[in-house]
């Protein structure tokens, strides 16, 4: 039973246009939602995270919006730059206490220069 | 540097062996995290050290995994008769783990290559 589900699992998008990346989760325990980016080779970076009392998060270029009720969340980068080429997962954990991230299985964004 | 750091970075066995996989944490984190990704997959949780216990061992896939973690630092996942669906890449991320359920950020290792032939 995937609980984090990253539909798209790729994405190209043409330099300075603006990169949406899509994530949906069934469980609605998740009170904490975390983007992550991976490049080839090397574990996953922090990127931007939000929490369920809020619907937006800014940071530079990077924007993650939450929709509670449709249990949709979304990460907008503008503009898109080609160093932002790299695979996202979104992640997400519950408020019970416990530790155990679930993420989805990724988007490869690739920006075209 | 000061990152969580993995060994060996690539390791290639037979189906049979025993392997065992390194990670070295940031210091002063206490939280500790194993995940794995196999090909075209996302990350699959492993198991979960809170200093040197783990509290949740629900993501080891058979009794042949098994993880250790000494002196709140240094964690080494063990797999034995390792199998060829074990290939995958195996990370490791540590937290501060203090703030208990609000989703710390995790910082990640660059990951042990495992290919079982």
């Amino acid at each position: 039973d995937q609980q984090v589900k990253q539909n798209s699992p790729s994405l190209s998008v043409q330099e300075g246009r603006i990169s949406i990346l899509n994530c949906d989760y069934t469980n609605s325990m998740f009170d904490y939602f975390l983007w992550y980016k991976k490049y080839p080779a090397e574990g996953p970076t922090f990127l931007i995270s939000i929490s369920s009392i809020k619907d937006k998060n800014e940071d530079g270029r990077f924007t993650v919006f939450l929709n509670k009720s449709a249990k949709h969340l979304s990460l907008h980068i503008v503009p898109s730059q080609p160093g932002d080429s790299a695979v996202y997962f979104c992640a997400a954990i519950g408020s019970s206490g416990t530790y155990k991230y679930i993420f989805g299985t990724g988007t490869r964004l690739k920006v075209l220069a | 540097g000061a990152g969580v750091s993995q060994s060996p970075s690539n390791k290639v066995t037979e189906k049979g062996k025993d392997v065992e996989l390194r990670c070295d944490p940031i210091s002063g984190h206490t939280a500790l995290y194993w995940y794995r990704q196999s090909l075209g997959q996302g990350l699959e949780f492993l198991i979960y050290f809170q200093g040197n216990s783990a509290p949740d061992k629900s993501g080891l896939p058979s009794d042949r995994f098994s993880a250790e973690r000494t002196g709140g630092s240094v964690s080494t996942l063990t797999i034995q008769r390792t199998q060829q669906e074990d290939s995958a890449v195996y990370l490791c991320a540590s937290s501060l783990g203090v703030v208990r359920g609000l989703g710390e950020t995790q910082y990640f290792g660059p990951g042990t290559r495992l290919l079982v032939l």
